[in-house]
């Protein structure tokens, strides 16, 4: 089976860093995914770790380490309009991804 | 390039009505999926088709049939729609490297 633990919310200063954890459960396991959503709109793709360590785009980083089956999403320099709901996902071998539950980001002016 | 398009934008249903939700992409994407969103439980899979001709149950499909028209389209169909029904409907394709494209969505409450 599957399946993909976060925090359900997460609070944070604006300007500051937040890093938002993940782990999973899943056979067949090939990579991780990052999506963004905002109230009302449709999931936004972040980022895909297939290898472990750390990719880096803009203000955003994600990392893998298969051994410990745990992901993170770091946001750096955060923003008011980072305030959204994120979600973690893993692709496996049976073709189809699963999300996790989302953690919803509250940003601190 | 419009990505993902779904119709409608909103529905309401009479318990017991049908309806077919519409999802067409001109990404070139073999896999589609359909997802619906409830309040604090994320996305749940309802059916995904890796493949034109190709279709899969995912974790929640009960109640539900999807039809994969052609590489473009993958439909999702309510036959009896119930109050446990209401709720945002998602359709994406993807990439080889697992990377989603969703659409707009479709808000469906059943009455």
């Amino acid at each position: 089976g599957q399946s993909l633990e976060q925090p359900s919310e997460v609070t944070a200063v604006e300007g500051a860093i937040v890093q938002i954890n993940c782990t999973y459960q899943t056979s067949g396991f090939y990579g991780l995914s990052w999506y963004q959503q905002h109230d009302g709109g449709a999931p936004t793709f972040l980022s895909y770790n297939a290898l472990d360590g750390l990719e880096e785009t803009g203000r955003f980083s994600s990392f893998l380490s298969r051994s410990d089956s745990y992901g993170y999403l770091l946001l750096q320099e955060l923003q008011m309009k980072d305030s959204a709901s994120y979600f973690c996902a893993d692709a496996n071998r049976d073709d189809k991804i699963i999300f996790g539950k989302g953690t919803r980001l509250h940003i601190l002016p | 390039n419009a990505g993902v398009t779904q119709t409608p934008k909103f529905q309401v249903l009479k318990t017991g009505q049908s309806m077919t939700l519409q999802c067409a992409q001109d990404m070139n994407h073999n896999s589609m999926y359909w997802y619906r969103q409830d309040p604090g439980m994320g996305l749940r899979l309802i059916y995904y088709s890796a493949s034109e001709g190709t279709t899969d149950k995912g974790e929640v499909p009960n109640g539900y049939n999807v039809s994969r028209l052609n590489k473009r389209e993958f439909s999702l169909r309510l036959e009896s729609a119930a109050p446990s029904q209401t709720s945002v409907y998602f359709c994406a394709s993807e990439t080889f490297n697992y990377e989603q494209y969703f659409g707009p969505g479709t808000r469906l409450t059943v009455t």
